[in-house]
């Protein structure tokens, strides 16, 4: 079946402009993650969703950050007034289950996003 | 913050030889996870091992998980050049809500 697909898989802008990005889970997959990878590192967590509800943004790294996954499918990550600091390569996971132990995720390809 | 620490960095055997990549952890799990990344693509999910659990086999790889003192071992054997990649270990500290923090990664080239 189809796997986690995340769009676009490169996007350069201009800091200070805001940008959207898109990740579609695995149909059926009831928990979805957003991850921040910095060149060189490993995934570092942004945010989690199970179903439409947001039950973790602790790590989203400032008030331009924001996702959302308004019909518990298809999330958006958008970044306001975009930084520097902000060049990175974006991901999108899934899982089948919510709030259970024991579960591989499932990433997408992800997005890199680099500010000129 | 980053949880695992693995170790190597970065580790260049030939075809055919054996690689093993540890990993450390500070805080309690439910679970320890391996994943391969290739250049440029997302995280591939190789073997999850329950902190109850000693070792796990799936195909050449081997994973080891010590609780006591909070380290994993991964071992791929007869490695391919297909197998050039990096290697990453998460885990949950002990959370059940999913979120995973992962190390830095171990770099592996197998060189035909």
């Amino acid at each position: 079946g189809a796997g986690v697909s995340q769009s676009p898989r490169y996007k350069v802008a201009k800091r200070g402009q805001d940008v959207a990005l898109r990740c579609d889970p695995i149909s059926g997959h009831v928990s979805l993650f957003w991850y921040q990878q910095a060149l060189g590192q490993g995934p570092e967590f942004l945010t989690y969703f199970q179903n439409e509800a947001q039950l973790d943004k602790s790590g989203l790294p400032s008030d331009r950050f924001f996702a959302e996954r308004p019909e518990g499918s298809v999330s958006t990550l958008k970044i306001q007034r975009t930084q520097q600091e902000d060049s990175a390569v974006y991901l999108c996971a899934s899982s089948l289950q919510g709030l259970q132990r024991h579960q591989p995720q499932h990433f997408g390809d992800g997005t890199r996003l680099s500010i000129l | 913050s980053q949880q695992g620490e693995e170790d190597p960095q970065a580790l260049s055997i030939q075809e055919g030889e054996n690689a093993t990549m540890n990993c450390s952890y500070k805080t309690s799990i439910n679970n320890l996870q391996w994943y391969r990344q290739n250049s440029g693509r997302g995280l591939v999910h190789l073997i999850l091992i329950r902190s109850n659990e000693r070792e796990k086999h799936s195909g050449r790889l081997r994973v080891t998980l010590d609780t006591s003192k909070k380290s994993s071992s991964l071992l791929i054997t007869a490695s391919r050049a297909a197998d050039t990649a990096s290697y990453f270990c998460a885990t949950d500290r002990g959370s059940t809500l999913g979120r995973l923090y992962f190390g830095r990664g171990t770099q592996l080239t197998v060189w035909p």
